[in-house]
């Protein structure tokens, strides 16, 4: 619908897994971004990503590693997570950055939403 | 840092009324103040968005209007109907490349 897929939709792993999320677009956009949305908080940036080369990284811990090997996908490995980590993991892509000044908004996907047993 | 305040966090209003819901922000320097609607099982979608260089945006039923001068901006929606219902976000840009989100307004229309 937006332009931005993200699989797998549901996700339920133990604390000792490593799974990974992917985030599609077909919109040509360059920037994509990573958002952690839990029950009763705000969105929460994790990471952004501008033309492949991560620009922002949230205070994140390790155990949640990004990749973007080109404009159009996204990675989110988990590893070893905690259970306060379940949450829905949100991706959006842009045509730029906010401070590009240029068409800013951002495309959210549909969300992965994970479980950590 | 940016801190964006939203307010109601919950609205019920009949169908054919009006939803206002409102965000106060910090950071002097935002200038792009953008609205996301979220319903059950899909992520925010862009519904409008102002622009400092305005007061205020229309778009059929949906309007935004913005206060520079007391760091406020809100949402009107009128003549609402049941597909209105889902939750809605206000956010503000920080440091001109961060999106802060508010924490959400579930709105909800009765028949």
């Amino acid at each position: 619908e937006t332009g931005v897929t993200q699989t797998p939709r549901h996700l339920v792993m133990g604390m000792t897994n490593k799974k990974s999320l992917k985030c599609e677009q077909h919109l040509g956009h360059n920037a994509m971004y990573w958002y952690k949305q839990s029950a009763k908080k705000p969105l929460e940036l994790m990471f952004v990503y501008n033309f492949k080369e991560q620009t922002e990284n949230n205070s994140v811990p390790s155990r949640f590693s990004p990749e973007c090997p080109n404009s159009s996908h996204l990675f989110l490995h988990l590893h070893t997570l905690q259970p306060e980590d379940s949450a829905l993991y949100l991706c959006a892509s842009s045509q730029t950055l906010l401070r590009g000044g240029g068409t800013d908004t951002q495309y959210f996907g549909p969300g992965t939403r994970l479980t950590v047993l | 840092g940016e801190n964006v305040e939203q307010h109601p966090s919950t609205l019920s209003v009949q169908e054919g009324d009006s939803a206002v819901i409102k965000c106060t922000y910090s950071d002097s320097a935002s200038n792009y103040f953008p609205w996301y609607k979220q319903e059950l099982g899909k992520g925010p979608q862009l519904i409008i968005d102002i622009r400092s260089n305005v007061g205020e945006k229309k778009d059929q039923r949906i309007a935004v209007t913005l206060n520079k001068t007391a760091k406020h901006f809100s949402l009107h929606i009128t003549e609402t109907q049941p597909e209105d219902s889902a939750v809605y976000f206000c956010a503000a840009p920080h440091n001109t490349d961060k999106l802060i989100f508010g924490t959400g307004t579930r709105l909800q229309v009765f028949p």
